[in-house]
């Protein structure tokens, strides 16, 4: 069925280390992929999205490229801070449709 | 109007009684969605709306789940004879017809006991 699958946290980095989380997905179609973060205390915010294959999303320092061969888009920044610290959620969400499907989230922790 | 607002932020019940939250989206959204997360896990679909008709339910919404728009705006979603397996954040979330990205309230946490 459709699902999204990332890797299992929690993740803990140093400061200036670089991020590679892994995410993939099972759709039918063309999905558009997101990734979601959620800050301590916050709601869920778009981080970043690509709409089609080989597409790459970036925003604030993070990028994530649209795999349509290995169905992945994970998610990558070179050099993390602290400020960093959430839940990150792979999600997508098809092509003429309402709903997005997300992943069970990974925590990332990073330290000073 | 600067994002999805959802009252009340935290809600505990007692086993058996009925509560409702709401949503107010960005004003300018006509879909609207309901999802519902447990620790540990991601944002799961409830339901969800277009303008005011309801389109789409999830089968995790059960009988005792029922969610309004009425006038195409604010949505009420209102669980009757809670039970502990209930208890979850309740994420509201709305976005424009033909874009993807949702934006989501900072949810609603349901406890209980």
């Amino acid at each position: 069925g459709n699902s999204v699958t990332q890797m299992e946290g929690p993740v803990t980095l140093s400061e200036e280390a670089f991020l590679t989380i892994n995410c993939t997905y099972t759709a039918t179609g063309y999905p558009s992929l997101f990734w979601y973060v959620q800050y301590p205390g916050e709601g869920l915010q778009l981080l970043l999205k690509a709409t089609k294959a080989d597409d790459k999303g970036s925003n604030k320092g993070f990028e994530a490229t649209y795999r349509k061969e290995t169905t992945s888009f994970h998610l990558e920044k070179g050099s993390v801070q602290v400020s960093d610290s959430a839940v990150y959620f792979c999600a997508y969400a098809n092509t003429g449709g309402f709903k997005t499907i997300f992943g069970a989230g990974t925590r990332l922790f990073v330290k000073a | 109007d600067t994002g999805v607002s959802q009252n009340p932020r935290h809600k505990i019940t007692k086993r058996g009684q009925n509560v409702t939250f709401r949503c107010d989206p960005i004003s300018e959204h006509n879909r609207l969605y309901w999802y519902r997360q447990t620790l540990g896990q991601g944002p799961e679909f409830l339901t969800y709306f277009q303008n005011e008709a309801q389109l789409e339910k999830s089968r995790l919404l059960s009988d005792r789940f029922s969610a309004e728009r009425p006038k195409g705006s604010f949505s009420t979603l209102e669980i009757q004879r809670t039970e502990q397996g209930d208890s979850a954040m309740y994420l509201c979330a709305s976005s424009l017809a033909g874009r993807f990205e949702a934006f989501f309230g900072q949810g609603t946490r349901l406890t209980v006991v």
